[in-house]
């Protein structure tokens, strides 16, 4: 079966700072794989994908994500942190070509 | 949030009580998704529907149902057989269920008294 992990609950990390939030994957034949942001009490909005080409991926708001196969990992990055980007983050992996799953999210706190 | 909408924003409900969740999206998608959200343990699907008139379970489909009898609208209804109901929940669309990008809605956060 398909699967994500986030390893981490929370990320903490100083405004202008570089960020990492993390998360590895296990599927079976190539990955789909996805980032979403959650604001408080609202719901998750679309960052980017990876389904093929280029192994690093640009998305909304600065973000970008790197797909490394061998590390079956897709880690999301920001050169520079924003307080305004403190929400929970979540990595996801299509399942059949119907379904996502997501992982257990990240919480990212950017601290002034 | 796109163009779905989610009604009520808050919903209170007695044990015993049935109570249905409002999906509407004004994105002409075929697919539409029901998901559940718990602290700590991330999204999980309820039920989902690839085109109108047609809709399968996802992981946790006891104690609730749906109806797809327009393209725009998927209502959830959360059943008294739903054990633990307290939860927030989100409705999601998407062009068709190829493709995965999901738009979602604001939620509906559903307490049981």
């Amino acid at each position: 079966a398909q699967s994500v992990a986030q390893p981490e609950d929370q990320v903490n990390v100083a405004e202008g700072n570089p960020l990492t939030v993390k998360c590895t994957y296990s599927v079976s034949g190539n990955p789909y794989l996805f980032w979403y942001v959650q604001y408080p009490n609202r719901g998750l909005q679309f960052l980017l994908k990876y389904i093929t080409g280029d192994n690093l991926v640009k998305g909304s708001y600065g973000f970008e994500a790197e797909f490394n196969k061998s590390q079956t990992s897709f880690h999301l990055k920001k050169p520079s942190a924003l307080v305004s980007d403190s929400a929970l983050y979540f990595c996801a992996v299509r399942d059949s070509p119907d379904k996502l799953i997501f992982g257990t999210g990240t919480r990212l706190q950017v601290f002034p | 949030d796109g163009g779905i909408t989610q009604s009520p924003k808050y919903l209170f409900r007695k044990e015993g009580q049935n109570v249905t969740l409002s999906c509407e999206q004004n994105l002409n998608h075929d697919a539409m998704y029901w998901y559940r959200q718990d602290p700590g343990q991330g999204l999980r699907l309820i039920y989902y529907s690839q085109i109108v008139n047609d809709f399968q379970k996802g992981d946790i489909a006891e104690g609730y149902s749906v109806s797809r009898e327009k393209k725009e609208s998927f209502p959830l209804t959360v059943t008294s057989a739903q054990k633990n109901p307290t939860a927030f929940y989100l409705c999601a669309s998407s062009i068709n269920y190829r493709d995965n990008e999901q738009f979602f809605g604001p939620g509906t956060r559903l307490t049981v008294l």
